[in-house]
């Protein structure tokens, strides 16, 4: 059984297409979390919920707005796609907001734009 | 501001020998340090963590790490590696109170040469 999945693993698309990632998690956890992960590698926070609730937003622009219909998904809709957007996006979910809950990564979705 | 630096980003080593990658962090509050592991087009591992307490932590095949605060420092370590062992690993520092996200260095790969 896999504990944090997301869907579609891999995404191509056009600039100015509107486009969504979905996760999901079949921990129990009240936390999940979005994270880009740049063509260097470097691996930055983008959302974070806690059952259902926003509770961190770094600086995305207002093209990203994540929804989390339930404690077990967070889904990611990208609207006006841009070429800085390609990334892989992983999910993650905790079994709490505090450090001390381990945070389980999802496989990842590649986006690529062209 | 809280930070990690991962000083080397590519660290060669044949199979069998000892390896040593490096993380130094900046955070003028508790932090709880964290390894990651990721192979190639997955996700993120917890390799092992340090919340408190004794500072040599043991996590999972094989790898430990040494949290020294005077030298603001949590450096991984396995005494002997094998080629599953490449991979790209990650350092990160979770922020304290009630925001559990990571703050992730820019990560090292770890090539193992037979």
């Amino acid at each position: 059984d896999t504990a944090v999945s997301q869907t579609p693993k891999y995404l191509v698309t056009q600039m100015g297409n509107d486009k969504s990632i979905k996760c999901e998690q079949n921990l129990g956890h009240d936390t999940m979390y979005w994270y880009k992960q740049d063509s260097k590698k470097f691996l930055k926070i983008m959302f974070s919920y806690n059952n259902k609730e926003l509770i961190i937003n770094e600086t995305v622009p207002n093209r990203f707005s994540p929804k989390s219909p339930d404690k077990a998904h967070l889904n990611l809709h990208i609207n006006s796609l841009e070429l800085g957007d390609s990334a892989v996006y992983f999910c993650a979910s905790s079994q709490g907001v505090t450090p001390t809950y381990e945070q389980y990564f999802g496989p990842g979705t590649r986006l690529t734009v062209t | 501001a809280q930070s990690v630096t991962q000083l080397d980003s590519q660290v060669p080593v044949f199979e069998e020998a000892p390896v040593e990658l490096r993380c130094n962090y900046s955070s003028s509050v508790s932090v709880y340090l964290f390894w990651y592991v990721q192979y190639p087009n997955q996700g993120l591992q917890l390799l092992l963590k340090y919340l408190s307490g004794s500072t040599l932590v043991k996590g999972i095949n094989g790898f430990e790490a040494e949290f020294n605060k005077s030298q603001t420092s949590f450096h991984l370590r396995k005494p002997s590696v094998h080629i599953s062992d490449t991979a790209e690993y990650f350092c990160a520092l979770a922020r304290g109170g009630s925001q559990g996200n990571l703050i992730f260095g820019k990560g090292t790969k770890l090539s193992v040469k037979p």
